[in-house]
């Protein structure tokens, strides 16, 4: 049962350029959506969060815009860098079942200088 | 605030045995989780937490695992009887979790790599 479906699998982008990332959800009761990044043999490292409850959020050069009815988030990537090469993923969770995060499968980005 | 700590980092072990992994979480963070990471995969949820109460299971959890969390501060998860496909990356990660609050960002240690011959 795959609750959160993330494309594309790969992506190649060039230094400078917008590394987009998209995920699509099922479950409406989701109320947080963080993003995650990971180093290879490293654990994932919390990028950047959104609740429900707004549509877009930026920190620095990372934005996710969420679309409730269309059930789907997305991660912007502005300014892309060699050092964002990395494993993206997107994840969900509902806060009243303990926050277990259900995650996607991932995202390799590669950036060239 | 020092992070997850995992150990070991990495065990190699032959099909048939016992592994035991140890996870300390960020001091004041009263959940702690338990995840499984395979190859080209996002971590799937194991088990979590709340001080020292086990509060829910996954399905994936067999019987040959077992997960504690005695004093409510660090966290052991104990395979028995290993098996080939129990070859993966276990995370743990903890957050801090307020009562009728909104849950808080988790944070993942660098996980134990299981390698099973």
């Amino acid at each position: 049962q795959q609750q959160v479906k993330q494309s594309p699998q790969s992506l190649i982008v060039q230094k400078g350029g917008i590394s987009i990332i998209n995920c699509a959800y099922e479950n409406t009761a989701f109320d947080y959506f963080p993003w995650y990044q990971q180093f290879p043999g490293k654990g994932p490292a919390l990028l950047i969060a959104i609740r429900p409850d707004v549509s877009e959020k930026k920190e620095g050069r990372f934005t996710i815009s969420f679309n409730k009815s269309a059930k789907q988030f997305s991660l912007h990537i502005m300014d892309s860098q060699p050092g964002d090469s990395a494993t993206y993923f997107c994840a969900a969770s509902r806060d009243n079942q303990g926050g277990k995060l259900i995650f996607g499968q991932g995202t390799e980005l590669s950036v060239k200088p | 605030d020092t992070g997850v700590s995992q150990n070991p980092r990495h065990k190699i072990t032959k099909r048939g045995q016992n592994v035991t992994f140890r996870c300390d979480p960020i001091s004041e963070h009263n959940r702690l989780y338990w995840y499984r990471q395979t190859l080209g995969q996002g971590p799937e949820f194991l088990t979590y937490f709340q001080n020292e109460a086990q509060l829910e299971k996954s399905r994936l959890l067999s019987d040959r695992f077992s997960a504690e969390r005695p004093k409510g501060s660090f966290s052991t998860l104990e395979i028995q009887r290993t098996e080939q496909g129990d070859s993966a990356m276990y995370l743990c990660a903890s957050s801090f979790h307020r009562d009728r609050g909104r849950g808080q960002p988790q944070h993942f240690g660098d996980g134990t790599r299981l390698s099973i011959l």
